[in-house]
């Protein structure tokens, strides 16, 4: 695609809920990322992937966070039983590829993700 | 591990003035250094990069940065502000081997007319 594209735009669930983000990056970017970014703060690291694999999972907040990508390219997001605090909106970002030619990443427009 | 310190969460300017919106790294090797910006309801979007060579960067809409590594800092400035530049303004720093971006907590810019 011409962007990298997040889905859903908008998720409103109830605490306790499981869901799934997902983030289609640039064809041909090897490296993904995940941030999440609270109402008025800035972006906190969650996880990045080169290729399909994660090699930097340390922000992941808790064990109810996972991440995966396919086919060096759709990565989902699982948050499992929703809390309040995971209130945020989800960024994914890709890059060509991590190393000396690495230029910048790009961002999807995010998931505003709403525990109620 | 890097970090990225932006000062000044919240800058206001008039309109026409100079903007100036700092940053400050931490690295042990000089990284490569980005600004992004995000309008309301919007992802973020590169505004500048410096990775090698000319360390006074130009960018999009008008801004450009520095680097300078002695203050290990790459500050953002606007001759004129816009309106339009109001946005909030990331800060971000990525190692020479490019697996991890690391960002600022941001520095909101209002433009006052």
């Amino acid at each position: 695609g011409a962007g990298v594209s997040q889905s859903p735009s908008n998720k409103v669930t109830e605490k306790g809920k499981d869901v799934e983000l997902r983030c289609d990056p640039i064809s041909g970017h090897t490296a993904l990322y995940w941030y999440r970014q609270r109402l008025g703060q800035g972006l906190e690291f969650l996880i990045y992937f080169q290729g399909n694999s994660a090699p930097d999972k340390s922000g992941l907040p808790s064990d109810r966070f996972s991440a995966e990508r396919t086919g060096e390219s759709v990565s989902t997001l699982t948050i499992q039983r929703t809390q309040q605090e995971d209130s945020a909106v989800y960024l994914c970002a890709s890059s060509v590829m991590p190393g000396p030619l690495n230029t910048e990443a790009f961002f999807g427009q995010g998931t505003r993700l709403t525990v109620v | 591990a890097q970090s990225v310190t932006q000062l000044g969460s919240h800058v206001s300017v008039s309109e026409g003035a100079l903007v100036l919106l700092r940053c400050n790294y931490s690295s042990s090797v000089p990284p490569y250094l980005f600004w992004y910006v995000q309008y309301p309801n919007q992802g973020l979007q590169l505004l500048l990069k410096y990775t090698t060579g000319a360390t006074l960067v130009k960018g999009i809409n008008g801004f450009e940065a520095e680097f300078k590594k002695s203050e290990t800092s790459f500050h953002l400035t606007k001759p004129s502000a816009h309106m339009s530049d109001a946005a909030e303004y990331f800060c971000a720093v990525s190692d020479r081997t490019g697996n991890q971006f690391y960002f600022g907590t941001g520095t909101s810019l209002t433009v006052i007319p």
